[in-house]
Formats: structure tokens, C-alpha cells, sequence
């Protein structure tokens, strides 16, 4: 079981560049979200989803697109990159029917911005 | 604004010690409080969690304290390992929803 598979692993990024973030599960869950987390922050919500074709922004949004075209898929667009955004990101699923067992996170992204 | 605060940032424990982590939140919908254990290099991974019903919940060395008057809740590491060494956060949300708010963490060292 793959659980939620999160590409790159790494990403340097110049300032305004543009790239994608992939996250894709094979749960079958209908909930995916994308956080980010910073040094004494935690893990911030930046947009989510509770399926195909439905997204909403959560606490972080600004800078960042998404979209949910399939169940398994949720990409995370950052459009014009800025030293802000350096961040480590995590892609995370989960299920109403399987709350009790929690969100299954992959294992991130780690993105600098010079 | 942060709707749950986790405290200390760092915490260093002996061997056989008890760890305490401690939680705050404010929003009285939520009533799902669960607690996420994160290793170096990994994603969080659900460690246990708790609902207002009860006061609290032990899972083998892991406890959760819940005081629902009080709107905190606390986790206490039994015997603590070096293998516990992690980062842990404390979250909160309403049974079922999608929004998972967390706290900042905890990074927890178990000195052998």
C-alpha cells in the first residue's frame, strides 16, 4: 500500500518561478488536504478538499492554487514563488467513514525559494 | 490567530521519565482532539485521540487527560523510550469535518 505519495521530495525554486507539487493516494479518500509547516508554527491548512471537483481555502491560502479533477489527485500550485513559501508541505487524506483513524499524511516536500 | 497552543516547544526527559505535553484551544465545537507523532524526515502519523465524553484515554504508555471546563488537554508519555523521541502536535476539530487546526508542536527529546 502506497498510502499518499508526495513528489518532489526536494525543490529549490528561484524567486517567481512557478511549479507544481503532486500528491496522489490509492485510499480512496474522499478528504485530501495540503499544510505547511514552519519552526513554531505547526502544521497550517492551506487549502483542501472533500472531493472531485471541490476545493476550499483554509488558514495560509494566499500564493497557492489547487484542484481535485480526480479522487487520487490533489496538486498544489504555487504560481510566482517568494522566500516566503520556503516551507516544508505535506499532502494529507482522509475518510468520513474512517475519522477514527486519522489523516494519513505523506511524507512532504521540502521547498526553499532564494 | 492560533486556536490551539501546545506547550513547551522542547521538552527533554530521562529514560523511564514521564513526558507532559500540554494543549489549549478555544473553539467550543470542537470535539475531536487528536494527538500526531512526526519522526525526522517523515510525515505525522496518529498517535491517539479523544472526545469530550470522556476525561481519559490510555493507550498502552500514551494517556490522554481531557478537561473539557478548561478547554485543554494533555498528553503524558509513560516510561519514556529514546524511541519516543519525536515531534509531537496536539490538533483539534469537529468530529467528521475536514479542517484539522494543530498546535505548534512539541519536540521531545528521551535522554538514554
Amino acid at each position: 500500500n502506497a498510502g499518499v505519495t508526495q513528489t518532489p521530495k526536494f525543490q529549490v525554486l528561484k524567486t517567481g518561478q512557478s511549479m507544481t507539487l503532486q500528491c496522489a493516494q490509492d485510499m480512496n479518500h474522499e478528504y485530501m488536504s495540503w499544510y505547511r509547516q514552519d519552526p513554531g508554527m505547526g502544521l497550517r491548512l492551506i487549502h483542501y478538499s472533500v472531493g472531485a471537483g471541490i476545493t476550499d481555502q483554509g488558514e495560509v491560502p494566499n500564493g497557492y492554487n489547487v484542484s481535485r479533477s480526480t479522487t487520487e489527485d490533489f496538486p498544489l500550485r504555487l504560481l510566482s514563488a517568494a522566500p516566503s513559501q520556503t516551507s516544508v508541505y505535506f499532502c494529507a487524506s482522509s475518510s468520513p467513514r474512517t475519522v477514527r483513524y486519522g489523516y494519513t499524511f505523506g511524507s512532504g516536500t521540502r521547498l526553499t525559494v532564494v | 490567530q492560533q486556536q490551539v497552543k501546545q506547550s513547551p516547544q522542547s521538552l527533554i526527559v530521562q529514560k523511564g521519565g514521564i513526558s507532559i505535553i500540554n494543549c489549549a484551544y478555544e473553539n467550543t465545537a470542537f470535539d475531536y482532539f487528536p494527538w500526531y507523532q512526526q519522526f525526522p524526515g517523515k510525515g505525522p502519523a496518529l498517535l491517539i485521540a479523544i472526545r469530550p465524553d470522556v476525561s481519559e484515554k490510555k493507550e498502552g504508555r500514551f494517556t490522554i487527560s481531557f478537561n473539557k471546563s478548561a478547554k485543554q488537554f494533555s498528553l503524558h508519555i509513560m516510561d519514556s523510550q529514546p524511541g519516543d523521541s519525536a515531534t509531537y502536535f496536539c490538533a483539534a476539530t469537529k468530529w467528521g469535518a475536514q479542517k484539522l487546526v494543530f498546535g505548534q508542536g512539541t519536540r521531545l527529546t528521551i535522554n538514554p
